[in-house]
């Protein structure tokens, strides 16, 4: 059972490069949401999604764009890397929009900018 | 979007020993959730608290929701290694948009 799935694991850029960071899930989830974490700052909501089609900005969405094309897949485009982007990156979805709903999340995008 | 404390931010306990960890706000909160994560993994969901006072337990770990719901706690006892890891409270604010803590970095050591 996949679940959540990310790629790729680990990447190095170069400032000013762009890449995508693709997260797909198999749940049938309608809820898709995207975190990057920072050393001693827990995780941070870039941009999230409630739906095909329907995406919108989370708390740090500055550098980053989002689509949502189909129920599974949820990719984030990094449009010009800068060293302040790199992080940990994770991809998180739910069954439910409801407080109480479990979030599953994938494993993990390690980026690095240099 | 709502503010979460927690601490400590390192713990370096013994095996056996009992440690508790907090989650705070100066907000009310609907629910609470307690998300632990391993190195190289994503976090997975611990427990969801809802109502004020409300206590659960999970094996050797209990969870606690303030009465008025601001706050929360984690005890665990007879801590293992196996507890080792980065414990994270967070609030659902609905849509999947979860604001977590900064969390608490455990070590048991054996």
């Amino acid at each position: 059972n996949a679940g959540v799935t990310q790629t790729p694991k680990f990447q190095v850029l170069k400032t000013g490069q762009s890449m995508t960071l693709q997260c797909a899930q198999d749940m049938n989830h309608e809820y898709m949401s995207w975190y990057r974490q920072d050393p001693g700052m827990g995780l941070r909501l870039i941009h999230y999604s409630v739906g095909a089609g329907i995406t919108d900005q989370g708390e740090v969405p500055n550098g980053y764009n989002v689509s949502r094309s189909t129920t599974e897949d949820f990719p984030l485009r990094l449009l010009s890397a800068a060293p302040s982007q790199t992080s940990v990156y994770f991809c998180a979805s739910s069954y439910s929009g409801q407080a109480w709903t479990e979030a599953f999340f994938g494993q993990g995008t390690r980026l690095t900018v240099v | 979007t709502q503010l979460l404390e927690q601490s400590p931010q390192f713990l370096s306990i013994q095996e056996g020993e009992n440690l508790t960890v907090y989650c705070n706000s100066s907000s009310v909160f609907s629910s609470l959730q307690w998300y632990r994560q391993e190195p190289g993994e994503g976090p997975v969901l611990l427990v969801t608290v809802v109502t004020g006072g409300e206590v659960k337990k999970l094996k050797r770990l209990t969870f606690q929701f303030g009465d008025a719901r601001k706050d929360s706690s984690l005890h665990i006892t007879a801590a293992q290694p196996g507890d080792t890891g980065l414990y994270l409270c967070a609030v659902n604010n609905a849509g999947n948009m979860l604001t977590f803590g900064g969390g608490t970095r455990l070590m048991v050591k054996p």
